[in-house]
């Protein structure tokens, strides 16, 4: 089925350990983002990118990097996990980053850092 | 910044039509507004968006007075399976981009 696949699906790190969530798309869209989402809150966006080439920081980006390796593939990593940054992350995708097109989005990594 | 303001919760019976309203005073001339519908576990899914007026399609409905400054998503009908969370975005502009805001949207129970 045509989608957002992440992985991993759960992933448990302890403080000070990197690593690096994986997200592609196989709908040809232009645009990816990166968001976490925390017990009973909403979605905040960390990066997206609008398009192939471009990252762009959102709401909350500090200690997280991203790269936009192809027009498929957008990557998260994290350089030195902490426990603030134990969340849900979800990866999602839009034909263009523009109020007209909705989102399609993954089904989430479930990150512990401890 | 074109915030949203939503109910925390709402409870709902089965069979019945559920209304959610968002209130996005601030929301700019090219906003769209669309919702999104939050499963436990699982990321959320596009379920309507809208310019002005009324939008309807398999799903739901949703109503937009002329002075776009409210919306309301209509569910018609509902039952367990529409027990989610419930979210309510336009777009957000700031340097010529466009970033969506999620808040912390509507938890809906659907009730036997």
């Amino acid at each position: 089925n045509a989608g957002v696949t992440q992985t991993p699906k759960f992933q448990v790190l302890k403080t000070g350990q990197s690593m690096t969530l994986q997200c592609a798309q196989d709908m040809n869209h232009n645009s990816m983002y990166w968001y976490r989402q925390d017990p009973g809150m909403g979605l905040r966006l960390i990066y997206y990118s609008a398009s192939e080439g471009t990252t762009d920081k959102g709401e909350v980006p500090n200690g997280y990097n991203v790269s936009r390796l192809n027009k498929r593939e957008f990557s998260l990593r994290l350089e030195s996990a902490a426990p603030s940054q134990t969340s849900v992350y979800f990866c999602a995708s839009s034909e263009a980053i523009s109020r007209v097109y909705g989102y399609t989005f993954g089904s989430g990594t479930r990150l512990t850092v401890v | 910044l074109a915030k949203t303001t939503q109910p925390i919760s709402m409870d709902s019976y089965e069979g019945q039509e559920v209304n959610i309203t968002c209130s996005h005073n601030n929301i700019a001339t090219n906003d769209y507004i669309t919702w999104y519908q939050q499963f436990p576990s699982q990321g959320p899914r596009f379920i309507i968006q809208g310019y002005k007026t009324k939008v309807t399609n398999e799903v739901a409905s949703l109503f937009i007075p002329a002075d776009r400054k409210s919306s309301t998503l209509s569910l018609p009908r509902v039952s367990l399976s529409d027990t989610a969370v419930y979210y309510c975005l336009v777009g957000d502009q700031p340097s010529g981009t466009y970033k969506y805001i999620f808040g912390t949207g509507t938890r809906l129970k659907v009730l036997a």
